[in-house]
């Protein structure tokens, strides 16, 4: 099966610039998740989508960052105005649903901020 | 606090040995835990998930224990590869979650010929 497929896998942007990140899930995965890494830790979530509706977003900084899933399929997160700390590794994954499935990962936007 | 706790940070190990990587967590009510392998510049893959009532879980070369009662969990590398390196993440499941993983800050592994 294809696996899930993020874009751009490179961003450079200046801060106070804005950013949008693409993600396109595996086929018939009813959970989408978007995290953020930073360099040497593990992943922190910032938002989960069951189908088109928000289920978790307590971490995402919503006073710059948005994200949505149109049609419960593919998915956007945006970051608007970018900060020095937003440089990141993000990460969209996906499962079949929430509860004890393994969560397939894409291989991640790095993003960097000048 | 829920957290995860996995040591050592890093570890070299020579191609063909053994090695064993070690997860603690503090969550409570516990649903599940998964060891995860992340290649440098990839997503992570998952190995293993285990629930609280399977207390050993084999991939291949990749051995997962599970004590719920300590609240411990190793990961169990045999005959390593080169391309064993990468980090490896554990990660816990709290009871009763849509889904909300807790993430260890992960183990690096360097297999060296």
């Amino acid at each position: 099966e294809a696996g899930v497929a993020q874009s751009p896998r490179y961003k450079i942007i200046e801060k106070r610039q804005s950013v949008a990140f693409w993600c396109n899930p595996i086929s018939g995965h009813a959970t989408l998740y978007w995290y953020q890494q930073i360099l040497g830790q593990g992943p922190k979530l910032l938002i989960q989508f069951q189908n088109n509706g928000v289920v978790d977003d307590s971490q995402l900084p919503k006073d710059r960052f948005s994200a949505e899933r149109l049609k419960g399929v593919d998915s956007t997160l945006k970051i608007q105005p970018a900060k020095l700390e937003d440089s990141a590794v993000y990460l969209c994954a996906s499962s079949l649903k929430a509860v004890n499935q393994p969560q397939h990962f894409g291989d991640g936007t790095r993003l960097s901020i000048l | 606090k829920n957290q995860v706790e996995q040591s050592p940070q890093s570890l070299i190990i020579l191609e063909g040995k053994n090695c064993t990587l070690q997860c603690n967590y503090t969550v409570s009510p516990f649903s599940n835990l998964r060891w995860y392998k992340q290649d440098t510049g990839r997503g992570p893959v998952s190995l293993t998930i285990m629930t609280f009532s399977e207390n050993t879980k084999s991939n291949g070369r990749y051995t997962a224990t599970l004590d719920a009662d300590t609240k411990q969990s190793s990961l169990h590398i045999t005959a390593s590869q080169l391309s064993d390196s990468a980090s490896y993440i554990c990660v816990v499941s709290p009871g009763g979650s849509q889904g909300n993983l807790i993430f260890g800050k992960g183990t690096k592994l360097s297999v060296k010929p």
